[in-house]
């Protein structure tokens, strides 16, 4: 499958601590790019991080990419209540259709 | 601030109805795509387009149809529709290499 998957699927941490989300996906990449989902909403786009990358920083967020174990990884640090949300990665395919594929997400809930 | 809109946000209709879900993007973006989502669940690519006059169905079979007669519109359309059609539907637009951009989606019931 060309899809992230996400791990933990679920998580549950303090305001105030660090989170962390996994995704590994199967395929080479353009880019990695990770979204997030309010509930019954779109999904904005956090940040892009490309093949030659190993660790791009927005904000709070820090995303991680190692190509050779084909996985990523989300830091968000000291959480906030509004940063309850679904995270996805979405891996764009080097090769084909050059489409995001979207994974199942992460949910987290943030306890003020 | 949204620069791709989708309406109607909400929608409740009866079986059999035909329906047209719009969606516009005012970015000049060449491709968008439709992707229905269940509460809590993954996106389901259904349609996508790659510019003016080209649709292509996505990974997931869809009884809707699609047209890009414009290239800031895309709308969907179900010529009958059904409680199985009961679901969030997602419009994104990007450009190439780019990341997406989504609208707010159309929460669809079918009673």
């Amino acid at each position: 499958s060309q899809q992230g998957e996400e791990d933990p699927q679920a998580l549950s941490i303090q305001e105030g601590e660090n989170a962390t989300m996994n995704c590994s996906y199967k395929t080479s990449i353009n880019n990695l790019q990770w979204y997030r989902q309010n509930s019954g909403r779109g999904l904005v786009h956090l940040i892009l991080i490309r093949s030659n990358e190993r660790e791009k920083h927005s904000g709070r967020l820090r995303v991680t990419l190692d190509t050779s174990k084909k996985s990523s990884s989300l830091l968000i640090t000291a959480s906030r209540a509004a940063d309850t949300a679904s995270y996805f990665c979405a891996p764009e395919p080097g090769h084909g259709n050059n489409r995001l594929a979207f994974g199942k997400g992460n949910q987290v809930v943030v306890i003020p | 601030e949204a620069d791709i809109y989708q309406t109607p946000r909400y929608l409740v209709i009866g079986t059999g109805k035909k329906i047209t879900l719009e969606c516009s993007q005012t970015m000049g973006h060449d491709k968008m795509y439709w992707y229905q989502q269940d509460p809590g669940m993954e996106l389901h690519l259904i349609h996508y387009s790659y510019g003016v006059n080209s649709t292509e169905k996505g990974d997931l079979s869809s009884e809707s149809t699609v047209s890009r007669i414009r290239t800031e519109h895309f709308p969907l359309t179900l010529e009958s529709a059904r409680p199985s059609h009961t679901s969030q539907y997602l419009c994104a637009s990007s450009r190439a290499g780019g990341d997406y951009t989504f609208g707010s989606g159309t929460r669809l019931t079918v009673v």
